[in-house]
């Protein structure tokens, strides 16, 4: 199976930039996704194909893919922005093709 | 707007059987694949499989094949997860997640998470 790898955390004082990374073998050639999670509610996707935002989310968030590494930018930290962050790719060719990242736990200091 | 809203907490026995509904509205409900994803507690996501809106095709991990069944009813918008044959370390919170409809395999909006909890 196809592995994910993310930090299990992540620590940075507001206002500055949280960089998330998210390791896999040739990730580069994949689309992926991220998901962000707070405390007992359901995932939200704020980035997909590796840098595209919904039209929900801010322009703080970002993301950027190459080689064997996957980056979610947020800039401009806010309090409201920790939380649990998860990358996701789909690779057809094992199992399960849909694979999540463990997730990394984003703490605003 | 989009709404995927999910049935009830369950608690099961060990070795019973649960079903989880997936009532979607604000889309047109045989464009989208659903997924179904679980977070045991303290853990990362976890896919299970999905089912196609429109042909009722599925595809399962197979890690659940031959214990989940996804069905849908497109009567009712609703998609249904049944998990047989319960072990403790399925106590989970369940998700349904709709795939984007330019890519099914993203996941755009999801549903609030039905807690089933495995206890004797």
């Amino acid at each position: 199976s196809y592995v994910l790898t993310q930090p299990p955390s992540v620590s940075v004082a507001p206002g500055q930039t949280a960089r998330i990374t998210c390791g896999g073998n040739n990730i580069g050639r994949k689309s992926v996704h991220w998901y962000q999670q707070k405390p007992g509610q359901a995932p939200v996707l704020v980035v997909y194909d590796d840098s595209d935002r919904p039209s929900w989310i801010p322009e703080r968030f970002s993301g950027s893919n190459s080689g064997n590494t996957a980056t979610l930018s947020i800039s401009s930290v806010e309090a409201g922005d920790e939380a649990d962050y998860s990358c996701q790719v789909w690779d057809g060719s094992s199992d399960p093709s849909v694979v999540f990242g463990a997730g990394t736990k984003l703490t605003v200091l | 707007q989009v709404q995927l809203v999910q049935s009830g907490a369950e608690v099961k026995k060990p070795g019973a059987s649960v079903t989880v509904s997936c009532t979607a509205s604000g889309y047109t409900f045989t464009d989208h694949y659903i997924h179904w994803v679980r977070q045991a507690p303290g853990q990362g996501l976890e896919w299970m499989g999905w089912i196609n809106g429109d042909s009722g095709n599925t595809d399962y991990s197979r890690k659940f094949q031959g214990r989940v069944t996804m069905t849908r009813d497109t009567s009712i918008s609703t998609q249904y997860m049944e998990v047989h044959s319960l072990r403790s370390d399925d106590t989970a919170v369940y998700y349904c997640a709709r795939g984007s409809y330019s890519d099914p395999y993203y996941f755009d909006s999801w549903g609030q998470g039905t807690l089933v909890t495995v206890s004797s």
